[in-house]
């Protein structure tokens, strides 16, 4: 079964400095997806990032980008120029491409402070 | 705008009583899922639908049951609630992708105590 680590129960970072969230993975498929959600306090769970497994680019969504190394099974997210916004809970997730499950596995989450 | 929305924002309940939490999204999917958020331990599956009256049971289904009798509503039941059940219960849903990265859209949660 594939699993999801989050390294990290919590960080924090100055407001409009960089910050990089861990995530690792274990899977056995070749094929697959990574997404990073957001969870700010008391308001509904949305997606930041993802990533094909199949595309060697690291995705980039303004001032969220990932960095995708699938031979270490890694896929980090940083954040730059951070703002008081981005304080909140962020997941990795993993989805399989095998089987049509549209199945996600969650990490165990980082708490994001961002610090004025 | 995509939309899933809960019946309750919170909830409180005793124990042994039968609780029904509602899911509903307006983005005509196949897909449906609860999940239990608990801190420290992120998001664990419950159940999940692929259609309508199709359920398969996730990583922790034993005390709940699911309902799915419309493709836009999916819902949870605990059948006795205990206060081990007491936790933020969170719907999602999505379309079936064929192998694309489609994203799942999350409800507001549900905050439900079992006293």
């Amino acid at each position: 079964a594939q699993t999801v680590t989050q390294s990290q129960p919590e960080m924090s970072v100055q407001e409009a400095e960089t910050v990089t969230l861990s995530c690792t993975y274990d899977t056995s498929e070749s094929d697959y997806y990574l997404f990073w959600y957001k969870q700010p306090p008391s308001r509904q769970m949305i997606l930041v990032i993802r990533q094909e497994a199949y595309k060697q680019q690291n995705a980039t969504e303004n001032r969220f980008s990932v960095n995708f190394q699938k031979a270490a099974k890694s896929f980090s997210l940083k954040i730059s120029d951070s703002q008081l916004g981005d304080a909140a809970m962020y997941f990795c997730a993993y989805r399989g491409s095998q089987g049509g499950s549209e199945k996600l596995v969650f990490g165990k989450g980082t708490k994001l402070t961002v610090n004025p | 705008d995509v939309k899933v929305t809960q019946s309750s924002r919170y909830l409180v309940k005793r124990t042994g009583e039968k609780v029904f939490l509602e899911c509903v999204q307006d983005m005509d999917h196949e897909n449906m899922f609860w999940y239990r958020q608990d801190p420290g331990l992120g998001l664990r599956l419950i159940y999940f639908s692929y259609d309508v009256k199709m359920k398969e049971k996730g990583d922790i289904p034993e005390g709940y049951s699911v309902s799915r009798e419309k493709k836009e509503r999916f819902s949870l039941i605990l059948e006795s609630a205990s206060t081990n059940q007491t936790s933020m219960y969170l719907c999602a849903s999505t379309e079936t992708s064929g192998g694309l990265n489609n994203e799942q859209f999350f409800g507001p949660g549900t905050r439900l105590t079992v006293l």
